[in-house]
């Protein structure tokens, strides 16, 4: 089983600032299969990036992915009010699939 | 664009069988791939299982002995099976579509709260 990490549990910010938050594999994530969801309070998860470093359909490009290997980069250049959320990342380069703890971007 | 809708009881009495099944609209059940995924109240997320059309499933190990997943093409329907269910099981399930890369999230449905 592949464990993510994500760090920090919650990052504190204020709108306009950057956030870069972190997911770590615990064995290489194959073909960069790794993906990254937002999920709002009472909402269900939404793609953000998959493939590592592709955005997904809507997505705006204030959202980046990056990284291989057994790290990974979600970067957020500015924060909008909407962006505060729960961030989660998620494996599916092996046939069992998972997903890191998440990451709380809260209002400071 | 894809839309799913989960339905089913909210209520299970532990030791019975949660059954839930997901509508699948605005495209062909067969052209994708589909999943359910829970979530415990203030906790994360967790894969149960994925089926294909052709019949094919996946299942977290962790659940393997008490899930059971199906495909009706002819209404357009997946469902899911949990059986044995205890009060470990109370969650919020999601069932979720999958385009191109079978283990990628495309697409949600709002979710439903079973409780055990």
């Amino acid at each position: 089983e592949i464990v993510l990490t994500q760090s920090p549990g919650t990052l504190s910010l204020s709108p306009g600032e950057r956030a870069t938050l972190s997911c770590r594999a615990s064995q290489s994530v194959t073909s960069t299969y790794l993906a990254w969801y937002q999920q709002k309070p009472g909402q269900a998860p939404r793609l953000l990036i998959y493939g590592a470093s592709s955005r997904a359909t809507g997505i705006p490009d204030r959202f980046s992915g990056s990284g291989s290997g057994t790290d990974f980069t979600l970067t957020i250049s500015r924060l909008e009010p909407e962006d505060f959320a729960v961030y989660f990342c998620q494996q599916y380069g092996s046939s069992l699939l998972t997903f890191g703890g998440g990451t709380k971007v809260e209002i400071k | 664009q894809v839309q799913l809708q989960e339905s089913g009881p909210g209520l299970v009495k532990p030791s019975e069988t949660l059954s839930l099944t997901c509508t699948v609209s605005g495209g062909s059940i067969s052209s994708y791939y589909w999943s359910w995924i829970r979530q415990p109240a203030g906790k994360g997320l967790e894969w149960i299982g994925s089926i294909y059309t052709s019949g094919g499933t996946n299942y977290n190990p962790s659940l393997k002995s008490r899930v059971t997943m199906s495909v009706d093409t002819s209404k357009n329907q997946f469902s899911l099976k949990l059986s044995s269910v205890t009060a470990a099981d109370t969650a919020v399930f999601y069932c979720v579509g999958s385009g191109s890369d079978m283990g990628r999230f495309d697409y949600w449905g709002q979710g439903t709260l079973v409780t055990v």
